[in-house]
């Protein structure tokens, strides 16, 4: 079966840095997506990693390591409008290369 | 260039109706998924189409359905509709549903009374 896993809520501070955990258990593994998701919105992509290292992206960075099924998104500099759900997802072989989506994590950002 | 484009945007049924929801994928992009996200909750995969066929089904009933069209745009069909049928329904579209990232439309909430 497919599962992952993150955290359900995080709170930090504008211009901090925060890490958002995620675990996966999955066959057919083919890349992990991170989506950012602000309310009533649709997701929009933030990176994708499908060999283990991280891969920077201006103020977002993500972290894979495929042996220990884990990944993370780093946000640097946090401004409010980073207040948002952050969705990890796995490319399976199995869906036909589309997703299995974690609950998410909703992150707030606070002046 | 205009992204992934669905509609309605919102829509209201009452239990056992059906409703369709239609999705035009972004320019030159063959490939197109629907997935449903319950409130709360990520969203889960339920199609994929490419060049008019079925690539993948996720684990919904057969209720459930959905086609592509000669143009790359899809419908998803829901039948005998039930209270836990409400959801926001996002499509997303890729170029030819491989190796690239999927990009999401903005969804059709849909109510069910």
């Amino acid at each position: 079966g497919q599962n992952i896993d993150q955290p359900t809520e995080m709170t930090a501070t504008e211009g901090a840095i925060v890490q958002i955990n995620c675990t996966y258990q999955t066959s057919g593994f083919n890349g992990l997506f991170w989506y950012q998701q602000h309310a009533g919105e649709a997701p929009t992509f933030l990176s994708y990693n499908v060999l283990d290292g991280l891969e920077e992206k201006g103020r977002f960075s993500s972290f894979l390591s495929r042996s220990k099924g884990y990944s993370y998104l780093l946000l640097k500099e946090l401004q409010m409008k980073d207040s948002a759900s952050y969705l990890c997802a796995v490319r399976s072989h199995n869906y036909g290369q589309n997703f299995v989506f974690g609950p998410g994590t909703r992150l707030s950002v606070l002046p | 260039d205009a992204g992934v484009t669905q509609s309605p945007t919102h829509l209201i049924k009452t239990r056992g109706q059906h409703v369709t929801l239609r999705c035009s994928p972004i320019s030159g992009h063959k490939s197109v998924s629907w997935y449903q996200q319950v409130l709360g909750q990520g969203p889960q995969f339920i199609f994929q189409y490419y060049e008019k066929e079925e690539r993948g089904r996720g684990n919904f009933p057969d209720r459930f359905s959905a086609r592509q069209f000669p143009n790359y745009s899809s419908e998803l069909n829901v039948n005998a509709l039930l209270l836990g049928d409400s959801a926001l329904y996002l499509c997303a579209s890729s170029l030819r549903g491989n190796q690239e990232t999927q990009y999401f439309g903005p969804g059709t909430r849909l109510l069910v009374l």
